[in-house]
């Protein structure tokens, strides 16, 4: 157990809905980064947020968001969902910003079906 | 920007052989290098790490790597397998010194089979 919690663990919905995947992080974690894994791309970062705020960007699309609470709990939500963004969604954490080493702890993931 | 390569999409091998799957990465700062292990229908967990020093690095589970900067690779090996080491291994890759803004920059994965 990574001490990464994400849910819902599995959600199929159709295209053009929205929907919201809940990430907490480690108990003392500040960042949490968001994943996404497809069978054609492999594993793409999408965001990282720092106490708050938003750190590095990656291939994150404009249909997408994020944000991260005062509690460190963090969102991402997708809208006007097309069948191409079915993926497993994951949720990582690591302790420091500045320093830190790199090694992120990951959840089991949020597997998002679109029909 | 960085970037890595993993060699093999897939790597079948029988029980008690030995095995090595094969990254190299390509970056024109240092980098921090990562192994990362998924088992099926779980996340990713960390096999091991380079950060500096001793370019031979050990792992969990009886997996190392070795570190070649003149060949940019990072090869993960072990030196004889089990049926329950039957993964997806990642291969990463974040730039060193700490920086501020650093993420992991993965490769496409090999899986790994390892057949009784």
């Amino acid at each position: 157990d990574s001490g990464v919690t994400q849910t819902p663990k599995h959600l199929i919905t159709a295209t053009g809905q929205r929907v919201t995947l809940r990430c907490s992080p480690r108990s003392g974690d500040l960042s949490v980064y968001w994943y996404q894994q497809s069978l054609d791309q492999g594993l793409q970062f999408l965001i990282q947020y720092y106490n708050g705020e938003e750190r590095a960007k990656g291939n994150i699309l404009e249909r997408f968001s994020a944000q991260q609470f005062p509690d460190l709990h963090s969102e991402l939500n997708l809208s006007s969902l097309e069948l191409g963004d079915s993926a497993l969604y994951f949720c990582a954490s690591s302790a420091r910003l500045a320093g830190g080493t790199g090694e992120l702890f990951f959840g089991e993931g949020s597997r998002l079906t679109v029909l | 920007a960085q970037s890595v390569t993993q060699l093999d999409s897939q790597v079948p091998v029988f029980e008690e052989a030995p095995v090595e799957l094969r990254c190299n990465y390509s970056s024109s700062v240092s980098v921090y290098l990562f192994w990362y292990v998924q088992y099926p229908n779980q996340g990713l967990q960390l096999l091991l790490k380079y950060l500096s020093g001793s370019t031979l690095v050990k792992g969990i589970n009886g997996f190392e790597a070795e570190f070649n900067k003149s060949q940019t690779s990072f090869h993960l090996r072990k030196p004889s397998v089990h049926i329950s080491d039957t993964a997806e291994y990642f291969c990463a890759v974040s730039l060193g010194g700490g920086g501020s803004n650093y993420k992991l920059t993965f490769g496409k994965g090999t899986l790994l089979t390892v057949n009784p």
